[in-house]
């Protein structure tokens, strides 16, 4: 079975460019995730879907970032105008059930110039 | 508010020598409590959970973490490391609360494992 699986895997940008991120979940799964990771920081927590409606949004940043699900499968996430501070390393996790545990993908890097 | 520490950036230990990679955590409640692995240019990998029940939780390649509740610590542990085991281990942590509990993890520390 695939793993949750996340596009693309590194992306250099310069400030005020518009990046978008791609997250294919795991398939079946309803719960979607994504986290962030900035250097030498914590994961945090950005938002949850289930399914196409977004449970939790309280973790993303500012109105920069837009994250859709439309049908309930895939996710993207864009950034837009991309900053500086926006560098990191975003992660896409998925879940069968909201409580259980979370499968990751590999990440996708972002370096914004 | 949840939070959590892992107060050591980098842990260095010989191949067969044991090895801790600290966590202690705040939150209110009973907290559910987790152990990833990011191995290089991979995602998180789960290694281990505490739910309930026996302190000690055994989990993936070998490792166990011991879930303290009068400390708030849930380090992770193994008898004999492996340069296999150099990655970088992230401590979680979620409420019990009922719905969704968004996961809450530390900064990371970074296990290296010399021949």
């Amino acid at each position: 079975e695939a793993g949750v699986t996340q596009f693309p895997s590194h992306s250099v940008i310069e400030k005020g460019q518009t990046v978008t991120l791609r997250c294919d979940p795991i398939s079946g799964h309803d719960n979607l995730y994504w986290y962030r990771r900035v250097m030498g920081k914590e994961i945090k927590f950005l938002l949850h879907f289930v399914k196409e409606s977004k449970q939790d949004e309280s973790g993303m940043p500012n109105n920069r970032f837009l994250a859709e699900r439309t049908g309930g499968t895939y996710s993207t996430l864009k950034v837009q105008p991309a900053e500086l501070e926006d560098s990191g390393v975003y992660f896409c996790a998925s879940s069968p059930y909201t409580t259980g545990e979370l499968f990751f993908g590999e990440g996708s890097r972002l370096t914004v110039l | 508010a949840q939070s959590v520490a892992q107060p050591e950036d980098q842990v260095n230990v010989a191949e067969g020598n044991p090895l801790t990679v600290k966590c202690t955590y705040s939150v209110s409640g009973n907290p559910y409590l987790f152990w990833y692995v990011q191995y290089p240019n991979r995602g998180l990998q789960f290694l281990l959970k505490y739910i309930t029940g026996d302190n000690l939780v055994k989990g993936s390649y070998g490792f166990e973490a011991e879930f303290n509740k009068s400390q708030t610590s849930f380090h992770l542990k193994k008898p004999s490391a492996l340069v296999s085991d150099s990655a970088l281990y992230f401590c979680a942590v979620r409420d019990r609360g009922a719905g969704f509990q968004k996961l809450v993890f530390g900064t990371g520390t970074r296990l290296l494992v010399s021949p």
